[in-house]
């Protein structure tokens, strides 16, 4: 199975600041890595595919950056609706797997 | 728009069995793949299943295997997975979700709470 390790755990955040989170996986995966952000008391929402592809609808905001084992999700000027967890998501191998999740306190 | 909705999910006994069920609306049935993925607040996301766009193909997590099936009926546009000899650490909010074969997760249900206890 695919390990997926983010860091960090845990930031603390201020509007307009710009944030990284990175996602290491265990053996290489492509591109085949994606990004989702959940909310408190809702369900995981698609961010970014395949390293880098935006979902419709996302801000411009969000951008994600990688390939082989190493990955990046950033936040531009971070707004207050983006207090959120951030998961990373490997579909290169099943079985499929999830990062431990990333908390941004705004 | 692509909606997902599940139900079924309830407090059962250790050993016990459950179905749960996803309504999907918005999108046509058989041009996904689907899955279930459970979440925790210990484990956090773990996928559990998934069936290609027919139902021809299945795979399921290691620690649900030969315990959990999942299925689904085209014509219903509706997603089921059966649940038997339950344990206690398949207590989890349980999320019905557009992809497999796809590879990425587009879109999730709001979740249905299986809680196994005694």
């Amino acid at each position: 199975e695919i390990v997926l390790t983010q860091s960090p755990d845990f930031q603390s955040v201020t509007p307009k600041d710009t944030v990284t989170i990175t996602c290491r996986a265990s053996q290489t995966i492509g591109i085949n890595l994606h990004w989702y952000q959940q909310k408190p008391d809702q369900s995981p929402k698609l961010l970014i595919r395949f390293a880098s592809q935006s979902f419709p609808g996302v801000p411009s905001r969000f951008s994600g950056t990688g390939s082989g084992t190493d990955f990046t999700l950033t936040i531009n000027s971070l707004e207050a609706e983006d207090g959120a967890t951030y998961y990373c998501h490997q579909s290169s191998s099943l079985p499929y797997s999830f990062g431990q999740g990333t908390k941004l306190e705004i | 728009e692509v909606q997902l909705e599940e139900s079924g999910g309830r407090v059962v006994w250790p050993g016990g069995s459950l179905r749960l069920s996803c309504a999907g609306s918005g999108f046509k049935s058989d041009d996904y793949g689907m899955s279930w993925v459970r979440q925790t607040p210990g484990k956090g996301l773990e996928w559990v299943a998934g069936i290609n766009w027919n139902g021809e193909a299945t795979r399921y997590g290691d620690s649900v295997k030969g315990r959990l099936t999942i299925s689904r009926d085209n014509a219903k546009n509706s997603l089921y997975l059966q649940m038997d000899s339950l344990r206690v650490e398949d207590t989890a909010l349980y999320y019905c979700v557009r992809g497999y074969g796809e590879g990425v997760f587009d879109y999730w249900g709001q979740g249905t709470l299986v809680t196994v206890a005694s």
